[in-house]
Protein backbone atom coordinates (compact mmCIF):
# COMPACT_ATOMS: atom_id res chain seq x y z
CA UNK A 1 0.00 0.00 0.00
CA UNK A 2 1.05 3.40 -1.21
CA UNK A 3 2.14 5.82 2.12
CA UNK A 4 3.50 9.51 1.17
CA UNK A 5 4.27 11.45 4.87
CA UNK A 6 5.35 15.09 4.31
CA UNK A 7 7.10 17.03 7.31
CA UNK A 8 8.41 19.76 7.98
CA UNK A 9 5.82 22.56 7.45
CA UNK A 10 5.87 25.48 9.25
CA UNK A 11 5.37 29.38 10.04
CA UNK A 12 8.21 32.09 8.79
CA UNK A 13 8.52 35.36 7.54
CA UNK A 14 9.23 36.77 3.80
CA UNK A 15 12.55 35.69 2.66
CA UNK A 16 13.09 32.80 5.27
CA UNK A 17 13.87 29.24 3.87
CA UNK A 18 12.24 25.96 4.92
CA UNK A 19 13.13 21.93 4.01
CA UNK A 20 9.61 19.66 3.11
CA UNK A 21 10.52 16.15 3.81
CA UNK A 22 8.42 13.65 2.27
CA UNK A 23 8.83 9.56 3.47
CA UNK A 24 7.36 7.02 1.00
CA UNK A 25 6.96 3.18 1.57
CA UNK A 26 4.53 0.57 -0.19
CA UNK A 27 6.48 0.96 -3.78
CA UNK A 28 9.92 0.57 -5.33
CA UNK A 29 10.75 4.25 -4.57
CA UNK A 30 13.75 4.78 -6.43
CA UNK A 31 11.98 3.69 -9.77
CA UNK A 32 9.29 6.57 -9.57
CA UNK A 33 9.08 9.96 -10.93
CA UNK A 34 7.69 12.14 -7.57
CA UNK A 35 6.14 15.53 -7.58
CA UNK A 36 5.23 18.05 -5.03
CA UNK A 37 2.03 20.31 -5.51
CA UNK A 38 0.70 23.19 -3.65
CA UNK A 39 -2.96 24.13 -2.93
CA UNK A 40 -3.40 27.63 -1.34
CA UNK A 41 -6.59 28.74 0.22
CA UNK A 42 -9.08 29.46 -2.48
CA UNK A 43 -6.83 28.54 -5.22
CA UNK A 44 -6.30 25.47 -7.36
CA UNK A 45 -3.92 22.99 -6.74
CA UNK A 46 -0.47 23.73 -8.20
CA UNK A 47 2.26 21.75 -9.76
CA UNK A 48 5.34 23.21 -8.78
CA UNK A 49 8.39 20.65 -9.45
CA UNK A 50 9.27 16.96 -10.16
CA UNK A 51 12.37 14.69 -9.78
CA UNK A 52 12.85 11.57 -11.63
CA UNK A 53 13.57 8.20 -9.74
CA UNK A 54 17.33 8.33 -10.15
CA UNK A 55 17.26 12.23 -9.35
CA UNK A 56 19.32 13.26 -12.24
CA UNK A 57 16.16 15.17 -13.53
CA UNK A 58 14.48 18.00 -11.83
CA UNK A 59 11.68 20.17 -13.39
CA UNK A 60 10.17 23.75 -12.03
CA UNK A 61 7.24 25.47 -12.22
CA UNK A 62 7.91 29.13 -13.35
CA UNK A 63 6.99 30.28 -10.41
CA UNK A 64 9.13 28.73 -7.93
CA UNK A 65 12.24 28.23 -10.14
CA UNK A 66 15.37 29.63 -8.59
CA UNK A 67 14.34 29.27 -5.11
CA UNK A 68 13.15 26.10 -4.83
CA UNK A 69 15.08 22.90 -4.92
CA UNK A 70 13.67 18.89 -4.95
CA UNK A 71 15.58 16.15 -3.85
CA UNK A 72 15.40 12.72 -2.87
CA UNK A 73 17.27 10.07 -0.93
CA UNK A 74 16.48 6.66 -2.44
CA UNK A 75 18.62 4.74 0.49
CA UNK A 76 15.63 6.30 2.90
CA UNK A 77 13.67 6.68 0.80
CA UNK A 78 12.71 10.40 1.06
CA UNK A 79 11.98 12.95 -1.17
CA UNK A 80 12.81 16.85 -0.62
CA UNK A 81 11.64 20.12 -0.91
CA UNK A 82 13.90 22.99 -0.26
CA UNK A 83 12.53 26.47 -0.16
CA UNK A 84 14.35 29.74 0.23
CA UNK A 85 13.43 33.63 -0.45
CA UNK A 86 10.43 32.56 0.68
CA UNK A 87 7.14 35.04 -0.05
CA UNK A 88 3.78 35.53 1.35
CA UNK A 89 2.36 33.56 -1.69
CA UNK A 90 3.94 30.56 -1.05
CA UNK A 91 1.67 30.13 1.48
CA UNK A 92 -0.20 26.93 0.77
CA UNK A 93 -0.14 23.06 1.93
CA UNK A 94 2.02 21.44 0.25
CA UNK A 95 1.69 17.69 -1.40
CA UNK A 96 3.79 15.64 -2.34
CA UNK A 97 2.42 12.96 -4.99
CA UNK A 98 3.98 9.85 -6.75
CA UNK A 99 4.16 9.91 -10.52
CA UNK A 100 4.08 12.83 -12.95
CA UNK A 101 0.93 14.17 -15.38
CA UNK A 102 -1.25 12.02 -13.10
CA UNK A 103 -1.53 11.32 -9.60
CA UNK A 104 -2.73 8.22 -8.01
CA UNK A 105 -1.44 8.60 -4.24
CA UNK A 106 -1.19 11.92 -2.99
CA UNK A 107 0.37 12.43 1.08
CA UNK A 108 -1.62 14.53 3.56
CA UNK A 109 -0.13 17.93 2.92
CA UNK A 110 1.96 19.90 5.46
CA UNK A 111 1.17 23.24 5.65
CA UNK A 112 3.39 26.15 5.14
CA UNK A 113 2.40 29.82 6.13
CA UNK A 114 4.77 32.78 5.42
CA UNK A 115 3.23 36.48 6.76
CA UNK A 116 5.56 38.90 8.11
CA UNK B 1 -1.42 28.32 -20.87
CA UNK B 2 -4.51 26.07 -21.07
CA UNK B 3 -7.00 27.33 -18.67
CA UNK B 4 -9.35 25.31 -16.63
CA UNK B 5 -12.76 26.67 -15.82
CA UNK B 6 -15.19 24.56 -13.37
CA UNK B 7 -18.93 25.24 -13.16
CA UNK B 8 -20.37 25.92 -10.82
CA UNK B 9 -18.48 27.10 -8.04
CA UNK B 10 -20.75 25.58 -5.48
CA UNK B 11 -23.03 22.37 -6.51
CA UNK B 12 -25.79 22.18 -3.78
CA UNK B 13 -28.10 18.49 -3.44
CA UNK B 14 -29.52 16.33 -1.28
CA UNK B 15 -28.20 12.50 -0.55
CA UNK B 16 -29.26 10.21 -3.36
CA UNK B 17 -29.60 13.01 -5.83
CA UNK B 18 -27.26 13.18 -8.94
CA UNK B 19 -24.12 15.41 -8.95
CA UNK B 20 -23.19 17.37 -12.47
CA UNK B 21 -19.66 18.67 -12.50
CA UNK B 22 -18.76 21.01 -15.83
CA UNK B 23 -14.71 21.47 -16.55
CA UNK B 24 -14.32 23.68 -19.73
CA UNK B 25 -10.79 23.72 -21.10
CA UNK B 26 -9.56 26.80 -23.51
CA UNK B 27 -7.51 24.32 -25.66
CA UNK B 28 -8.55 21.10 -27.60
CA UNK B 29 -7.61 18.07 -24.72
CA UNK B 30 -8.36 15.18 -26.75
CA UNK B 31 -9.15 13.42 -23.22
CA UNK B 32 -5.78 14.33 -21.25
CA UNK B 33 -8.30 14.84 -17.91
CA UNK B 34 -8.01 13.78 -14.61
CA UNK B 35 -10.82 14.68 -11.79
CA UNK B 36 -9.94 14.33 -7.93
CA UNK B 37 -11.80 14.69 -4.84
CA UNK B 38 -10.29 16.86 -1.98
CA UNK B 39 -11.97 16.53 1.48
CA UNK B 40 -10.37 18.78 4.67
CA UNK B 41 -7.68 17.41 6.19
CA UNK B 42 -7.04 14.38 3.90
CA UNK B 43 -5.15 13.56 1.02
CA UNK B 44 -6.37 14.72 -2.80
CA UNK B 45 -7.79 11.64 -4.15
CA UNK B 46 -7.65 10.30 -7.67
CA UNK B 47 -11.25 9.96 -9.26
CA UNK B 48 -11.27 9.31 -13.04
CA UNK B 49 -8.22 9.86 -15.45
CA UNK B 50 -8.21 9.88 -19.06
CA UNK B 51 -11.70 11.74 -18.51
CA UNK B 52 -13.41 8.87 -18.46
CA UNK B 53 -11.46 5.67 -16.86
CA UNK B 54 -12.29 5.65 -12.84
CA UNK B 55 -9.12 5.20 -10.69
CA UNK B 56 -8.56 1.61 -8.59
CA UNK B 57 -11.29 1.45 -6.05
CA UNK B 58 -13.17 4.72 -6.76
CA UNK B 59 -17.26 3.44 -6.54
CA UNK B 60 -19.28 3.29 -9.95
CA UNK B 61 -21.41 5.85 -8.72
CA UNK B 62 -18.44 7.84 -9.99
CA UNK B 63 -17.90 8.71 -14.03
CA UNK B 64 -16.20 11.03 -16.29
CA UNK B 65 -17.34 11.96 -19.91
CA UNK B 66 -16.61 14.48 -22.69
CA UNK B 67 -13.52 15.21 -25.17
CA UNK B 68 -12.08 18.34 -26.43
CA UNK B 69 -12.67 20.81 -24.10
CA UNK B 70 -15.73 19.77 -22.24
CA UNK B 71 -15.62 17.46 -19.69
CA UNK B 72 -18.02 16.55 -16.67
CA UNK B 73 -18.28 14.79 -13.15
CA UNK B 74 -21.09 12.58 -12.56
CA UNK B 75 -22.15 11.39 -9.43
CA UNK B 76 -25.27 9.56 -10.06
CA UNK B 77 -26.23 9.13 -6.44
CA UNK B 78 -24.83 11.21 -4.18
CA UNK B 79 -23.60 9.52 -0.72
CA UNK B 80 -22.50 11.79 2.49
CA UNK B 81 -18.97 11.03 2.40
CA UNK B 82 -18.57 12.40 -1.29
CA UNK B 83 -19.85 16.26 -0.18
CA UNK B 84 -16.29 17.84 -0.62
CA UNK B 85 -14.02 19.74 -3.13
CA UNK B 86 -13.45 18.40 -7.12
CA UNK B 87 -11.15 19.80 -9.12
CA UNK B 88 -10.30 19.05 -12.65
CA UNK B 89 -6.80 18.58 -14.43
CA UNK B 90 -5.49 18.74 -17.62
CA UNK B 91 -2.33 16.77 -18.81
CA UNK B 92 -2.37 17.44 -22.41
CA UNK B 93 0.08 20.09 -21.93
CA UNK B 94 2.52 19.11 -18.94
CA UNK B 95 4.34 20.45 -17.09
CA UNK B 96 2.80 21.91 -15.69
CA UNK B 97 -0.56 20.22 -16.15
CA UNK B 98 -2.61 22.84 -14.40
CA UNK B 99 -5.44 22.43 -12.25
CA UNK B 100 -9.21 23.96 -11.86
CA UNK B 101 -10.19 26.29 -9.13
CA UNK B 102 -12.38 23.50 -8.00
CA UNK B 103 -16.47 22.83 -7.62
CA UNK B 104 -17.66 22.83 -4.18
CA UNK B 105 -20.56 20.12 -3.36
CA UNK B 106 -22.45 20.36 -0.17
CA UNK B 107 -25.13 19.30 1.24
CA UNK B 108 -28.82 20.81 0.64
Amino acid sequence: QVHLVESGGGFLKPGGSLRLSCAASGFSFSEEYMSWIRLAPGKGPEWISYISGSGNTQVYSDSVRGRFTISRDNAKNLLYLQMDSLRAEDTAVYYCARDIRIYHFWGQGTLVTVSS
Amino acid sequence: EIVLTQSPATLSVSPGERATLSCRASQNLNNFLAWYQKKPGQAPRLLIYDASTRATGIPARFSGSGSGTEFTLTVSSVQSEDFAVYFCQQFHTWPPGNFGQGTKLEIK
